[in-house]
């Protein structure tokens, strides 16, 4: 089956720190894969996707490409500010299950 | 506009009471999904309905009753809970069930079980 697996944190940084949170997958056939974030509160918004492979997803300073030959979707942003601290699931939807099956999360905290 | 309402914000309710979860989108997508999500943990799916009709149910308990009275509304009817299923119940639309089709995700309500 399909399954996700992420970096679990928490991951602690400075205010313009380099932040990579490295996923993982494994499904059949060609899988979507999403990046979602969930502030403090609140439901998950989308953060970025690709449905392809070597597409790289982009939105607010953040990127992640789909890379088929490591079967990865590792997520960076290269200056980090403090309203991004949060929750980051990564999502793969594949095969013939159209569920969405999310790695376990990763909180970030970016201090000033 | 990408965006999923849900009411209420904040649930409070006995294990014999009934109350109901509603949720709308004017997207005009036709899949619509309800998840359980615990503290710390990923959203787990338990219903999904693509036009209209119930499509997937994640071995759920009776206890949660969903119903989508048109494309546009999903409600989750709750009865007789156990204070085991406090959590955020999300739900979540899409323009269909494809693999590349995105879920939207709304602000959740958060369900306390006394």
């Amino acid at each position: 089956g399909n399954s996700v697996t992420q970096m679990e944190g928490p991951v602690t940084l400075s205010e313009e720190a380099f932040l990579t949170i490295n996923c993982t997958y494994t499904a059949t056939g060609y899988p979507s894969l999403f990046w979602y974030v969930q502030y403090p509160g609140e439901g998950l918004q989308l953060l970025l996707k690709a449905t392809k492979a070597d597409d790289k997803g982009s939105n607010k300073g953040f990127e992640a490409t789909y890379r088929k030959e490591t079967t990865s979707f590792h997520l960076e942003k290269g200056s980090v500010q403090v309203s991004d601290s949060a929750v980051y699931f990564c999502a793969l939807k594949g095969g013939s299950n159209y569920k969405l099956t999310f790695g376990k999360g990763t909180l970030l905290t970016v201090n000033p | 506009d990408t965006e999923v309402t849900q009411t209420p914000k904040h649930l409070v309710m006995g294990m014999t009471n009934k109350k109901s979860l509603k949720c709308e989108q004017h997207m005009g997508h036709r899949a619509m999904y309800w998840y359980k999500q615990k503290a710390k943990k990923p959203p787990e799916l338990m219903f999904v309905y693509s036009y209209e009709k119930l499509s997937i149910n994640e071995s759920v308990p009776s206890r949660f009753s969903p119903e989508c009275p048109n494309s546009s509304l999903l409600n989750l009817h709750l009865h007789a809970l156990q204070p085991e299923d406090s959590a955020l119940y999300l739900c979540a639309s899409s323009q269909g069930l494809a693999i590349q089709e995105t879920q939207y995700f709304g602000p959740g309500t958060r369900l306390l079980v006394l």
